[in-house]
């Protein structure tokens, strides 16, 4: 079966220090892969998704960036994060081939920028 | 620009009883909906969807109905249990944006009164 594995589950960074963010997933090959950010009171929204190995499509620009090195590996990075960043970002997957395949969550990252 | 609404940001309901959670949409173009379920501190869960060919998905206690002509869409939780306790997100998606990229609304946290 497949399973999604998502750390740190907390972080608290400073103002101005960078961010590493990773995510695998085991069971499954050429998965997409999603970057998701809840903020306070808001919805879910899309940062990033790829759909291969070194394939990354931005949604919202930003401070943040993401990289897939492997199949089944998504990192998500700053280089330096603002208080903006704090909040709940969830890694994702879904089948590649399969038109409308619901997506598969991670139990997220609470990130907290003091 | 929310393109996917949830207007109501909680809803107590008894247990036993029907939940009715709801969900509107601004973009005619998205023709495949989906629910997902999330628990404090976990990331969220695929529960039921339905695509703008039917106007009806069942699965158990849940069913979904789509109302394409208003552009709405509402989740029947019905018995509701304490289990149910949760944050509820619509989702939606269509292939003029990429059947891979899900637009979600900010959610509605259902509360299941014992």
């Amino acid at each position: 079966s497949q399973t999604i594995h998502q750390w740190p589950a907390t972080l608290v960074q400073p103002v101005g220090s960078p961010l590493s963010l990773e995510c695998t997933v085991e069971g499954t090959s050429n998965p997409n892969l999603y970057w998701y950010r809840q903020a306070a009171g808001r919805g879910l929204q899309l940062l990033f998704y790829s759909v291969g190995i070194g394939q990354i499509s931005s949604e919202v620009p930003q401070n943040l960036s993401a990289s897939r090195p492997q199949d089944r590996q998504f990192i998500l990075s700053s280089k330096k994060l603002l208080l903006s960043d704090s909040g709940f970002y969830l890694c994702a997957w879904s089948v590649l081939s399969g038109n409308n395949s619901p997506l598969h969550f991670g139990n997220g990252t609470r990130l907290t920028v003091t | 620009d929310q393109q996917v609404k949830q207007n109501s940001p909680s809803l107590s309901v008894q247990e036993g009883r029907i939940s009715i959670l709801n969900c509107d949409y601004t973009n005619s173009m998205f023709d495949y909906f989906l629910w997902y379920k999330k628990y404090p501190a976990e990331g969220p869960t695929f529960l039921i969807s339905i695509s703008s060919i039917k106007d009806k998905n069942e699965d158990g206690r849940f069913t979904v109905f789509l109302n394409k002509s208003a552009k709405h869409l509402s989740l029947h939780i019905v018995p509701s249990q304490p289990g149910d306790s949760a944050v509820y997100f619509c989702a939606a998606s269509g292939a003029n944006f990429g059947n891979e990229k899900l637009t979600f609304g900010t959610g509605t946290r259902l509360t299941i009164i014992p």
